[in-house]
């Protein structure tokens, strides 16, 4: 099952904050998030795993409830870099956690 | 370091036709996925190739099918292409585990026509 994300667009002046919600009917083991540019390939900004642990490489902050099966995405005094599509992923259980299901998508626009 | 490198960047193709497209890796990453990119399906899994095995398959016809090699180069192909299978083509390789999240390249767009 596709994970939903809310809202399915947001619109931003610079320096405003965000939060990209992302939810899963099933068990979470973990969750992805990425960032895509018009015309780019999506770009990974981080991972939660259960037990809270965090990997990524980018200024952004996530939180994970395993209970829930909820991840949400904080974006804090945004950039126009920031504007994008966002997705997050979630992997199948077991051998499955290299097949990743996208949720929609939520597009992100940032005006000066 | 090199990214991840998909090969050709476009493509136009006639229905009926068939098409193989190309994905390297970076180096050291053993683990490779496919994915298809639309407007009104968003990203959907393809398939996961590990050390030359097919490790995962997503919910696609059998026209549609891949393969790994020794050096972690993956390759797709797509036979008896539709009208459908236009779309965005999207490749991405991960370390072992997926824990350390997928690096993707920048695609291949196949226009059928």
């Amino acid at each position: 099952q596709q994970p939903v994300q809310s809202p399915q667009a947001v619109i931003l002046r610079e320096g405003e904050d965000a939060v990209i919600n992302c939810s899963s009917s099933k068990a979470l083991y973990s969750v992805h998030w990425y960032r895509q540019k018009h015309g780019e390939a999506p770009v990974f900004l981080m991972i939660l795993l259960k037990g809270g642990e965090q990997k990524g490489h980018e200024k952004i902050s996530a939180s994970f409830n395993e209970k829930k099966q909820q991840s949400s995405l904080y974006l804090t005094a945004s950039q126009l870099s920031y504007s994008g599509t966002y997705f997050c992923g979630t992997p199948g259980g077991g051998t499955s956690y290299g097949k990743l299901t996208f949720g929609q998508g939520t597009i992100l626009t940032v005006h000066p | 370091k090199a990214g991840v490198t998909q090969t050709p960047r476009y493509l136009i193709k006639t229905r009926g036709q068939q098409v193989t497209l190309s994905c390297s890796p970076i180096s050291g990453h053993r683990s490779v996925s496919w994915y298809q990119q639309t407007p009104g399906q968003g990203l959907q899994f393809l398939f996961e190739y590990f050390s030359e095995t097919q490790r995962n398959k997503g919910n696609f016809p059998g026209r549609f099918s891949g393969r790994q090699f020794s050096n972690s180069r993956s390759e797709m192909n797509v036979s008896t292409l539709e009208l459908g299978d236009s779309a965005l083509y999207l490749c991405a390789s991960s370390l072992p585990g997926g824990d350390y999240g997928y690096t993707f390249g920048s695609g291949t767009r196949l226009t059928v026509v």
